[in-house]
């Protein structure tokens, strides 16, 4: 069973479009974050929530965490083809003592110039 | 902030044969995690080290994985008799207390496993 679900699996969409991504589970986090993947290379991090309600932005990236810290979404305007990788939420269980991730199935995106 | 860093970046081995990866961490780091990566998935938790006591092993890790972090600073992790279903991607990352009281993650760029 998937802690983390995210949707959808695979976005494929035009240079300038706007897209959201989102991060469902049934479990409370005490912090998530959200990454992007290259191939062959190992996941960076975008952003850190940890504040139910938060909202934070970089850039053209929108991060949202749920009021209930169960879900989350990444919202993106005019996309570009840069963008385009593997974007992860990975959450937190508890804060005390292991902080291990579990990650998200991930969803791959593709901006098509 | 020179980064974390994994090496070897590719490794192809024989069915049967031992491999050992090694991680060094974010200088000033204090917390290490391995995790492993397959085709389309998301990582998957491995281990973790707050300077040098491994604190936590997942039921991953069957009795052939063993990862160690001798000086609180590098790590290794180390597959005995491999088999094809360790192809992977294993991912290390580092992390330390943020000013808000939480850990932010880092990774290195992973090293490709591949048994034949």
């Amino acid at each position: 069973t998937q802690l983390l679900e995210q949707s959808p699996q695979f976005l494929s969409i035009q240079e300038g479009e706007n897209l959201t991504v989102y991060c469902n589970s049934s479990s409370v986090f005490s912090s998530l974050q959200w990454y992007r993947q290259e191939p062959g290379e190992g996941p960076v991090l975008l952003v850190t929530v940890v504040t139910g309600g938060e909202v934070k932005k970089l850039k053209r990236l929108t991060f949202q965490f749920g009021d209930a810290r169960k879900d989350s979404s990444l919202h993106i305007t005019a996309a570009q083809p840069g963008d385009t990788g593997l974007y992860l939420c990975a959450g937190v269980i508890s804060n005390f003592g292991n902080e291990k991730l579990t990650f998200g199935t991930g969803t791959r995106l593709t901006i098509i110039p | 902030d020179t980064g974390v860093s994994q090496d070897p970046r590719h490794k192809i081995t024989k069915r049967g044969q031992n491999v050992t990866f090694r991680c060094d961490p974010i200088s000033e780091h204090n917390r290490l995690y391995w995790y492993r990566q397959t085709l389309g998935q998301g990582p998957e938790f491995l281990t973790y080290f707050q300077n040098e006591a491994q604190l936590e092993k997942s039921r991953l890790l069957s009795d052939r994985f063993s990862a160690e972090r001798p000086k609180g600073s590098f790590s290794t992790l180390e597959i005995q008799r491999t088999e094809q279903g360790d192809s992977a991607m294993y991912l290390c990352a580092s992390s330390r207390t943020t000013t808000g009281g939480w850990y932010e993650q880092y990774f290195g760029p992973g090293t490709r496993l591949t048994v034949t």
